[in-house]
């Protein structure tokens, strides 16, 4: 079971790129990586999923190395509204490895 | 709009009653699963169901029964809770259950047990 380690929280102000790296040093080959927002008593809501390089969609990008033991999440000009718990959540090819950790919480100041 | 709705979003009840929360997904999807989230804590996983059968029982005590009659409803009853029972129950579903990790949450059902 791959286990994921995050900050517990970060701050950042309006306008500012975030970054929120995970690790997950025992990644099976098979596991994808996925990351999730969570907004106070809301269910999470997925953002995005990658295997290995660089995914990028309307909303946030996802950078994973070569040996794929850590990702980075990339916001690009958070505003207020992107204050939120940030999941990264590491499984695949099992109901049994969809284990949430703590998340990161993340504050954007005005 | 995920998709995926919970009802009631919020329910107080008495250690003796019984009641259920109920979850409708509408995105043609064969699993469904119930989270637990209790005050910053972690999402728990707690069942799992696959195209009606349960495939995981994560140690959840027998007071909390889950009901899945097709593919599209998915219920948790619950009797007898304790005060410690009292967090934010999540539903989701995803294409299958060997899904690579993408889930689609419900926005929740509030329980409080006096």
């Amino acid at each position: 079971l791959a286990k994921t380690t995050q900050p517990i929280s970060m701050d950042s102000y309006e306008g500012q790129e975030v970054n929120i790296t995970c690790s997950h040093n025992n990644i099976a080959t098979n596991d994808y990586i996925t990351w999730y927002q969570q907004f106070p008593s809301q269910g999470p809501r997925f953002i995005i999923q990658g295997y290995k390089t660089k995914v990028t969609n309307e909303v946030a990008s996802l950078f994973i190395p070569a040996d794929r033991k850590s990702s980075t999440l990339s916001l690009p000009r958070v505003s207020l509204s992107d204050t939120a718990v940030y999941y990264c959540l590491v499984g695949g090819g099992g109901y049994n490895k969809l284990i949430f950790g703590a998340g990161t919480r993340l504050a954007v100041h005005p | 709009e995920t998709g995926v709705t919970q009802t009631p979003r919020h329910l107080v009840m008495g250690m003796t009653n019984k009641k259920s929360l109920k979850c409708e997904q509408h995105l043609g999807h064969n699993a469904m699963y119930w989270y637990k989230q209790s005050a910053k804590k972690p999402l728990e996983l707690m069942f799992v169901y696959s195209l009606e059968e349960r495939v995981e029982n994560n140690s959840v005590p027998s007071r909390f029964s889950p009901e899945c009659p097709n593919s599209s409803h998915l219920f948790l009853h619950l009797h007898t809770l304790q005060p410690e029972d009292s967090a934010l129950y999540l539903c989701a579903s995803s294409q299958d259950h060997e899904n690579t990790g993408e889930l689609f949450f419900g926005e929740g059902s509030r329980l409080t047990v006096l």
